[in-house]
Parts: C-alpha cells; structure tokens; sequence
C-alpha cells in the first residue's frame, strides 16, 4: 500500500517551540499533500509538493521530500495553540488515480 | 475562497432508516468526493465522481450509493443505515483531478442507533 504513515502519533509541544511531523510511504509517489484538521471540522490544505521537489514553504510552514528515503516531514516553526490540530499526509501513488490518506499526528500546543 | 458546504453537521437515525448527506460546492469543480473518517482507520474513499451523472467506487462503497444530478452538488445515500455507518462523513471537491489538492467540508457526523 502507498498509505502514508505519519510520525509520531502524536506530540505535544510548548508554545513557541518548533514542531516536527514526519511521512513515510512505501510506493513511488506523484505528489505528497499535507493537510490540518482542527477538531470536529473538515480538513484543510497546507501544502502539496511534487515528486521532482524537494522542499517547500508556505508561512511558517516548511515541507521537505526525500523520494530516495520515501520520507517527507512538516516542519511549523514557532508554534502558536492555533496549531493544535491533527495534521495528515496523503500520497498520490504514480500509477495511480487517487489520494490515500495516512492516520494523522495529533499535535497539542501547550501555553 | 472555495467553498464546499454540507447541509447537516450531526445527525442521528435508526437502523433501517434512509439517510441523504447533501454536498455543495461553490466553484465549478468537476471532481467531488465522500469520504468518512473513523479513529484509528483514517479517512477512507467511499465513492468519488468526475462529472455530471458519472460516479466510481472508493475503497468502502458497500452500504451506500451516490447521485450527482447537478455539478455542484454530489448526495450520498444510506439505503437502510446501520450502527456500523455511524461515522464522521467528509465532502470534497478538486479542481484539478483526482490527484489534485482538495476541498472538504466541515463534515457530517452521523449516529445510527
């Protein structure tokens, strides 16, 4: 399966610090997408970065892809409790069609 | 911004009951999706469509079905809800295929008793 995994299950971290979340997969990907769901809502885009990228950013957010490692990581540098969400990583497999979703990082910004 | 809007955010039925999620999307996406999302097995594809009146099977279609009569609408069925479809329920639509970024809802969370 190309499902992504996400590492650790969950992190609590304090307010300001860096958070560090990472991916791993097993197939060849097309793209890597990572998304936020805050609790009980629908989830939300961060970031997707493409097989031949190896690094993107987008605010705080810092998203690096190592396809040689099958291994992407978030990075949220200076975490603020807004951050408190669960974060996914989903892959799209380079034969296939569609999104496949890992189980998600619980992050808990402590104040 | 994109807007994809579901009509019931909690719901609660009986077994055997017929249940319609609705699903609407502001911007002219070809793509929507149902997935749903229960703790410990992530979010699994149900059923997805691409176009008006065209719709494919996700990983779990068994127990529903779905109509897309209209673009920017996408419903999914409960023929006869079971305790097991209790389940938060989460729409989506891309732009750009099905491999693309996507849009969801603020989900439906469903409770069959």
């Amino acid at each position: 399966s190309q499902q992504g995994e996400e590492d650790p299950q969950a992190l609590s971290i304090q307010e300001g610090e860096n958070a560090t979340m990472n991916c791993s997969y097993k197939t060849s990907i097309n793209n890597l997408q990572w998304y936020r769901q805050n609790s009980g809502r629908g989830l939300v885009h961060l970031i997707l970065i493409r097989s031949n990228e190896r690094e993107k950013h987008s605010g705080r957010l810092r998203v690096t892809l190592d396809t040689s490692k099958k291994s992407s990581s978030l990075l949220i540098t200076a975490s603020r409790a807004a951050d408190t969400a669960s974060y996914f990583c989903a892959t799209v497999g380079s034969r296939d069609d569609k999104i496949i979703f890992g189980k998600g990082t619980r992050l808990h910004i402590l104040p | 911004d994109v807007k994809v809007t579901q009509s019931s955010r909690y719901l609660v039925k009986r077994t055997g009951e017929k249940v319609f999620l609705e699903c609407v999307q502001d911007m002219d996406h070809e793509n929507m999706f149902w997935y749903r999302q229960d703790p410990g097995l992530g979010l699994r594809l149900i059923y997805f469509s691409y176009d008006v009146k065209m719709k494919e099977k996700g990983d779990i279609p068994e127990g529903y079905s779905v109509s897309r009569e209209k673009k920017e609408r996408f419903s999914l069925i409960l023929e006869s809800a079971s305790t097991n479809q209790t389940s938060m329920y989460l729409c989506a639509s891309s732009l750009t295929g099905l491999t693309g970024e996507l849009f969801f809802g603020e989900g439906s969370r469903l409770t069959v008793l």
